[in-house]
């Protein structure tokens, strides 16, 4: 039973690239949460997606940053025009049922560079 | 503001003694509670949760304790291995809440020396 898959595992912009991160959640997951870990942090909140549907996008920027979960296909972060301090790891976690699981499931996480 | 605080950055004891990470909230909504395990370059691991009604959770080597009146949790790993050395985050959860993220503490690094 895979778990959680993200890709790139490692990704390096340039400054005002676009950056596109992805994520597979677990078989029979349809809720996926994106967390952001900034050196020296912890995760933090970023979105939380049901298929075809953003639930709560309160810890995602306003700008330049987009999520999305298809019908069809992975979830997909979208950060445009990157900056250098968007430089982070970026983990993806999913779970099966709506309420009363709280467990949430990560992936190995994306780690993007920003040069 | 941070709602779920690891006040000690890192841990180091001896190989077979007890391990005790501790974690406090200030966020009284907050009704369940879980703790990962991370190494590096990898995601988090999910290890063991409470939920509030209770004040004891067992799995194997892993015990968490949770003192709400004081806010404060605790994960006891006995008797600590090798393999325990790895960031620890403590993790809390609003089951009311119209949300469903997870916050969590900035974690503490455990050493394991053999």
């Amino acid at each position: 039973n895979a778990g959680v898959m993200q890709n790139p595992r490692h990704l390096v912009r340039r400054r005002g690239q676009e950056a596109r991160l992805r994520c597979s959640p677990m078989k029979g997951h349809s809720h996926v949460y994106w967390y952001r870990q900034l050196p020296e942090e912890g995760l933090k909140f970023m979105v939380y997606l049901q298929k075809e549907n953003i639930i709560d996008e309160s810890g995602m920027p306003k700008e330049r940053f987009s999520a999305e979960f298809p019908k069809e296909g992975p979830s997909i972060l979208r950060i445009q025009q990157v900056v250098r301090g968007d430089s982070a790891a970026y983990f993806c976690a999913s779970s099966m049922r709506d309420r009363g699981d709280y467990e949430q499931y990560f992936g190995p996480g994306t780690r993007l560079t920003v040069t | 503001d941070q709602q779920v605080k690891q006040n000690s950055p890192s841990l180091s004891v001896q190989e077979g003694r007890i391990s005790i990470l501790n974690c406090d909230y200030t966020n009284s909504m907050f009704d369940y509670f879980l703790w990962y395990k991370k190494y590096p370059a990898e995601g988090p691991t999910f290890l063991i949760s409470i939920s509030s009604i209770k004040d004891k959770n067992e799995d194997g080597r892993f015990t968490v304790f949770l003192n709400k009146s004081a806010k404060h949790l605790s994960l006891h790993i006995v008797p600590s291995q090798p393999g325990d050395s790895a960031v620890y985050f403590c993790a809390a959860f609003d089951s009311g809440g119209s949300n469903y993220k997870l916050t969590f503490g900035k974690g503490t690094l455990l050493t394991v020396n053999p």
